[in-house]
């Protein structure tokens, strides 16, 4: 079951400590994503990248940062900033967004907790 | 704005009843939606898509640009279709997701 990795599974964290969450791709998809999933809010987008060294902000950046070195790799830091940082993370590649196959592939998401 | 709006949070059905999903959007121009899955312990999934016109394990969508609606429909409910179900309306690159529909199905 290949495709979109995110490691850890879970993962505990003191407040005010950063953490960096994991996400790979063996998809060979330009496009990558990073959601946070909440009980009655759905998914919202926290960051995205297009191409190799560029990302964009999401709806939800503030206490988040990202980055994209490889076309496979594109990590989420959970900065002390960040307010509410318990959630349920997923991570999310994407075919080319021309024609009609537009598609998503999810990981498994990662369960970050903050105490 | 772009907006997607699921007004069920949960649905309970008993197996073999009928099951719709509601799914509302707003759009400024030709929308492109989605459902997708989330099975217990299992990755979210897509299930279907509207330009594709296809059912998937017996559940269908049609979009109504009328209604602004893209309602999930499946005429005979199985314990097996229990899921987080969401709503996705296609932006650009991105994608914008309601704020989901647990379904249980009933034995």
């Amino acid at each position: 079951d290949g495709g979109i990795t995110q490691s850890p599974k879970y993962l505990f964290r003191k407040e005010g400590q950063n953490v960096t969450l994991s996400c790979e791709q063996n998809l060979n998809h330009d496009a990558m994503y990073w959601y946070r999933q909440d009980p009655g809010q759905g998914l919202r987008l926290i960051y995205y990248s297009q191409i190799v060294n560029d990302f964009q902000k999401g709806d939800i950046a503030e206490g988040y940062s990202v980055s994209r070195e490889k076309k496979e790799s594109f990590p989420l830091t959970v900065t002390s900033a960040q307010k509410n940082p318990t959630a349920f993370y997923l991570c999310a590649s994407s075919t080319p967004s021309g024609g009609g196959g537009y598609e998503q592939y999810f990981g498994p998401g990662t369960r970050l907790t903050v105490t | 704005a772009q907006r997607v709006t699921q007004p069920e949070k949960l649905l309970s059905v008993f197996k073999g009843a009928p099951v719709e999903l509601k799914c509302n959007y707003s759009y400024s121009g030709s929308p492109e939606l989605f459902w997708y899955v989330q099975y217990s312990r299992q990755r979210l999934q897509l299930l279907l898509r509207h330009i594709s016109r296809e059912s998937i394990k017996g559940f269908t969508a049609d979009l109504n640009k009328g209604e602004t609606s893209f309602h999930l429909k499946k005429p005979f409910a199985q314990e097996e279709d229990s899921a987080m179900y969401y709503c996705a309306l296609r932006k650009g690159n991105k994608l914008v997701f309601g704020a989901g529909t647990i379904l249980r199905v009933k034995s």
